[in-house]
């Protein structure tokens, strides 16, 4: 089955500074490749995601890219924010099934 | 978005009982499965809540101690059955509208004492 790993576990950045989070897959059949954030207490709250017929996908300073061939995604964060600050996760999954398989998560710090 | 409302939002329960945790979608939604969070760790998935049908479970976790029902497109729940402290997560319902978006609920965070 699916298994995504995801990279740094820990991320600490300035204010204002880019921060990058990687994730890479093992199914070549996924195809949806969502990213969460999520604050304490809360549930995770999709921020951007990508199929597998886009190599790349932007909203405001939030950008998503896919590699299909070397199974590897990343979250690319630009101009950050305190507001950032949270742990954001990675996740794979095929349409045929639906299920979301998540990276281990990384706790992004951006001090002011 | 998908709004999911989940209830409780926590709770506290003693060891042995059974808890049912319930989620409601504001529009009916083609999957709805059910996730624990284990303090300080990722989600993994328990069961995918099928609509009309018995659900379908991942490796590790079993009807009898995670009994979901799906009666409608906008309506799962899932119990914890015969609780133990290794049962405090935050568990979570998620949606996804035809392999389009998938949307997570607040969760229900559960401490079993």
């Amino acid at each position: 089955g699916e298994n995504v790993e995801q990279h740094p576990s820990t991320l600490s950045v300035q204010e204002g500074d880019s921060a990058v989070i990687k994730c890479t897959y093992s199914d070549s059949a996924s195809n949806y490749f969502p990213w969460y954030k999520q604050e304490l207490g809360k549930g995770p709250q999709l921020i951007i995601d990508i199929r597998s017929n886009v190599g790349e996908k932007k909203d405001q300073r939030i950008a998503v890219t896919l590699n299909k061939t070397a199974k590897h995604f990343s979250l690319h964060i630009t101009e950050t924010q305190p507001e950032d600050s949270a742990v954001y996760f990675c996740a794979g999954s095929s349409s045929n099934t639906g299920k979301l398989i998540f990276g281990q998560g990384t706790t992004l710090q951006v001090k002011p | 978005s998908a709004v999911i409302s989940q209830k409780p939002s926590r709770d506290i329960c003693q060891r042995g009982t059974s808890l049912t945790i319930q989620c409601q979608v504001d529009s009916q939604v083609t999957m709805m499965f059910w996730y624990r969070q284990q303090p300080g760790q990722s989600l993994t998935l328990i069961a995918t809540a099928n609509q009309g049908s018995e659900a379908t479970y991942e490796s590790g976790f079993v009807i009898d101690k995670f009994p979901i029902s799906r009666p409608n497109l906008t309506f799962s729940t899932l119990t914890v059955s015969n609780m133990s402290p290794e049962d405090s997560s935050i568990y979570l319902c998620s949606v996804d509208r035809g392999f389009t978006e998938a949307f997570f609920g607040q969760g229900t965070r559960l401490t079993v004492v």
